[in-house]
Order: C-alpha cells, then structure tokens, then sequence
C-alpha cells in the first residue's frame, strides 16, 4: 500500500513565477492537507481540501490556490512567487471516518531565487 | 485559537539515557494531540496520538507520551535513547468537528544523540 507521494522532490523558481506541486493521498483517504515549513520552524497549515473543495484555509495569502481531482490527488499552486516562499511543502491526507490522524507525504522542497 | 509550544530547541542527550521532550498545548476543549519526528529532508512520521481514554499512549520506536490536562502538556518520553533516534520532534494538536483535520505544529526540538 502507498503511502502520500508527492512530485517533485525538489524544485528552483526565481521571483514572479509560478510552482504547481502535487500530491497523491494514501489508499482510502479523501481529504488532503497542504502545509508550508519554512527552515527551522514547524508546519503552518495552508488549506485542505474534501470533495473537491478548499475545507479550510490558514492564513496565507490568495497567492496559494489549490486544486482536488475526483480520485482524490491534490496540487498546491503559488503565483508570483517570493523570496519567502521557500519551503519544504508538505502534503498530508487522512480517511473519512473522522479520525484526524493525517499522513504525511515526505515533502516538495522549493528554492525561489 | 490553538497553539502549541516546545520549550526546547536543542536537547543533547548520551546514547542509553532517558529522554524526556516537553510540550504544552492551548487549546479551548480537550484536544487531539500528536508527536511526530523528521529526519533531515524527510517528511513526518507519526509517532504517537492521543484523543482519548488512558492518558498514557504507547508509539512506535519505544517512545510514549502522557497527556496531562492539568498542565496542558503531553510530554514525550523513551526510557533508553538510541543514535537512530537524532532528529527534530514535532508536537502538534488537531482540531475536531468544524476545524477538523487542521493541525497546529510546534517549533520542534532537534535530538542530538552523543556516543
């Protein structure tokens, strides 16, 4: 059984343009969580998505859009892309039966130059 | 809002110690709590939870935790450290009903494991 993948692993920007990265959720799960973790510091929660629609949203700028499929894969855009958007992006899913335990893919990390 | 705080940044400890990590939580009902740990460039792994029931939970790698409302902490705890268990330590708490599924991390503490 897979567990979250996520692609790619690694990724180089420069100022201005735009990222898609994307996530597949572990077999059963239909909900996907995006979380953002800076260098030394602890994921923040970007926004996760259920049935094809954004549940909830951290606070982060309209700058992060996200996306769901119907076979539940998932991908995270970022426009105009900043100097401080540089991450390791970590996306995490969870099943249906409202347990919360989320599980974590291992992460697209993002260079903006 | 909920928030959690990891007291230590950096805790070094020798190979065959005991390890204790501190965390302390807010939150306004009583919460879902996790540890996680990540090795450098890798995502998390899920090490222990607690939602309910006994307030002392069993992980896996031979660490446990012991939720404590009375102090807002769920500290980790492994009884013997092995130099596989250097990493960073993540505490988080989860949200339920309308904010399901959205967790609030800590700041991490990184393990240094000495010979």
């Amino acid at each position: 059984d897979a567990g979250v993948t996520q692609s790619p692993t690694h990724l180089i920007k420069t100022r201005g343009q735009q990222v898609t990265l994307r996530c597949s959720p572990k077999s059963g799960h239909d909900t996907v969580s995006w979380y953002q973790q800076a260098l030394g510091q602890g994921p923040q929660f970007i926004f996760q998505y259920y049935e094809e629609e954004e549940r909830q949203r951290g606070n982060f700028p309209d700058r992060f859009s996200g996306h769901q499929f119907p076979n539940y894969s998932s991908e995270l855009n970022v426009n105009a892309l900043l100097l401080g958007d540089s991450a390791l992006y970590l996306c995490a899913s969870s099943q249906p039966t409202g347990e919360e335990t989320q599980y974590f893919g291992p992460g697209t990390r993002l260079l903006v130059l | 809002a909920q928030s959690v705080t990891q007291p230590d940044i950096h805790i070094t400890v020798s190979e065959g110690a005991s390890l204790e990590l501190r965390c302390n939580y807010s939150y306004g009902a009583t919460p879902y709590l996790f540890w996680y740990v990540q090795s450098p460039g890798q995502g998390l792994q899920l090490l222990l939870k607690y939602f309910s029931g006994d307030t002392l939970v069993q992980g896996i790698k031979g660490f446990e935790a012991e939720f404590k409302r009375s102090q807002s902490s769920f500290n980790l705890r492994k009884p013997s450290v092995h130099w596989s268990d250097a990493a960073e330590y993540f505490c988080a708490v989860g949200a339920y009903g309308t904010n399901a599924g959205k967790s609030t991390f800590g700041d991490g503490t990184t393990l240094t494991v000495k010979p």
